[in-house]
C-alpha cells in the first residue's frame, strides 16, 4: 500500500524551530518529486514547498521561502521540512504529498502550533 | 503568481443533483489543473488530474472540463458520500490552490 506518516507536529514559540519527517512507504521514493502543503484550521489549502527526486531543485512559497527549509534522504526514505524563525500564522496542519503537478498520494498530516 | 478563484464557495444539494464548481485562473494555465476533494478531518484526495483525467478509482460521476481559464468540476448526480469541500489546484506557474468550494446538504 502506498503509504504517507507524518510526524514532528508540536506546539512551540514564537521564533522557535521545529523540524517535520515524513516516511514513505508502498513505493520508490527517489523516483518522485515530493511536496509539503499546509492547511490552517478551517481555511483552505497552502502549497509551502516542494523537491526534486535528488533533492537538486526546491522551492518554496514567498511566505516561508528563508525560514523553512525542504530536504530529502533517499537513502533513509525520509522527507524533511526544517522550520525556523516560526510566527503565529504558520499555525496549520502539514500534509506530505507525492508529486509535481498534481498530489495522488497524501499523508494523515500533523499539527504545528505557534504560540506563547 | 496564478491566482484561482473558486466558485460558489458553498452550495446546497441534494442526493442525485448535479453539481457544478468553477475554477478561474487569473493566467492562462495549460494543462496542469487538478482537483481535490477533502472531508473534516481528512486529507485531500485526488479526484481529477490534468484538467479531465479521472485518478484511478474514483467514481465516474466525477469529471473535469475547460481550457484557459476557466475550469469546471462536475458531479453528475451527488451521492451521499460527497459532501466535502473540493479544491482546485494549479501548476503551470509555481503551485497554487484555489480557495475550495463546500458542498453540503439541502
Amino acid at each position: 500500500e502506498v503509504q504517507l506518516v507524518e510526524s514532528g507536529g508540536d506546539l512551540v514559540q514564537p521564533g522557535g524551530s521545529l523540524r517535520l519527517s515524513c516516511a514513505p512507504s508502498g513505493f520508490t521514493f527517489r523516483n518522485y518529486w515530493m511536496t509539503w502543503v499546509r492547511q490552517a484550521l478551517g481555511k483552505g489549502l497552502e502549497w509551502v514547498a516542494n523537491i526534486k527526486q535528488d533533492g537538486s531543485e526546491k522551492y518554496y512559497v514567498d511566505s516561508v521561502r528563508g525560514r523553512f527549509t525542504i530536504s530529502r534522504d533517499n537513502a533513509k526514505n525520509s522527507l524533511y521540512l526544517d522550520m525556523n524563525s516560526l510566527r503565529a500564522e504558520d499555525t496549520a496542519v502539514y500534509y506530505c504529498a507525492r508529486g509535481y503537478y498534481h498530489y495522488d498520494t497524501w499523508g494523515q498530516g500533523t499539527l504545528v502550533i505557534v504560540s506563547s | 503568481d496564478i491566482q484561482l478563484t473558486q466558485s460558489p464557495s458553498s452550495v446546497s444539494a441534494s442526493v442525485g443533483d448535479r453539481v457544478t464548481i468553477t475554477c478561474r485562473a487569473s493566467q492562462v494555465i495549460s494543462s496542469w489543473l487538478a482537483w481535490y476533494q477533502q472531508k473534516p478531518g481528512k486529507a485531500p484526495k485526488l479526484l481529477i488530474y490534468s484538467i479531465f483525467n479521472l485518478q484511478s478509482g474514483v467514481p465516474s460521476r466525477f469529471s473535469g472540463s475547460g481550457s484557459g481559464t476557466d475550469f469546471t468540476l462536475t458531479i453528475s448526480s451527488l451521492q451521499p458520500e460527497d459532501f466535502a469541500t473540493y479544491y482546485c489546484q494549479q501548476a503551470n506557474s509555481f503551485l497554487s490552490f484555489g480557495g475550495g468550494t463546500k458542498v453540503d446538504i439541502k
